[in-house]
């Protein structure tokens, strides 16, 4: 597609269970990034990712929390054990890259997740 | 405190009055990113800026980076209920762009 493609779009899940959130970024798009918005509240980064390496985790909120990238393209957020806490939209962007001076970065149109 | 603060966190004006919208980082500002939220339709760029003093527009919006590299301002003229959504800067303070902070957002809501 055109876009930045998030699934599922919506995620209920049980406390305790673990979810994947997957992103498809734009095709020839070298960055990826995770953010998460929680109610109220202004994004916040969790990662980012430059090829299929990602060089800063210090974003994820815990251990809980996993990423990863394959083939340069799709990437997946894991939530392992979820809190009620982790409820929240998770927003994935991808750019042409992070080091030169065209570094838009578009977005999905987030996946929401609730905890019950 | 933020590290980025956008002002006014909510704003209501008419159709066709002018309004313009801030944000200001502790910090030097490498780039400067402009979006827009609907519900439903994720984060939409608006525009982006890197050098001091810079200014782009587009259609009716206009965004500007101060010469000291810490503040933009999001103007938007003559506002019609398409622009009423929620407005995000996010900054890049690492020089990098790896690791946007963004503010709280501005809710705009656009009055007949």
């Amino acid at each position: 597609g055109a876009g930045v493609s998030q699934s599922p779009s919506n995620k209920v899940t049980e406390k305790g269970k673990d979810v994947e959130l997957r992103c498809d970024p734009i095709s020839g798009h070298t960055a990826l990034y995770w953010y998460r918005q929680s109610l109220g509240q202004g994004l916040e980064f969790l990662i980012y990712f430059q090829g299929n390496s990602a060089p800063d985790k210090s974003g994820l909120p815990s251990d809980r929390f996993s990423a990863e990238r394959t083939g340069g393209s799709v990437s997946t957020l894991t939530i392992q054990r979820t809190q009620q806490e982790d409820s929240a939209v998770y927003l994935c962007a991808s750019s042409l890259s992070l080091f030169t001076g065209n570094t838009e970065a578009f977005f999905g149109q987030g996946t929401r997740l609730t905890v019950v | 405190s933020q590290e980025l603060e956008q002002s006014p966190q909510s704003l209501i004006v008419q159709e066709g009055k002018n309004l313009t919208i801030n944000c200001t980082s502790s910090k030097t500002l490498y780039g400067l990113y402009w979006y827009k939220q609907k519900y439903g339709e994720g984060l939409i760029f608006l525009m982006m800026l890197q050098k001091g003093g810079e200014e782009k527009s587009h259609e009716k919006i206009t965004a500007k980076l101060d010469e000291k590299k810490q503040q933009s301002s999001l103007h938007i003229t003559a506002s019609q209920p398409s622009h009423a959504g929620i407005y995000l800067c996010g900054a890049d303070t690492h020089g990098t762009a790896s690791k946007l902070t963004f503010g709280t957002g501005t809710r705009l809501q656009v009055t007949l």
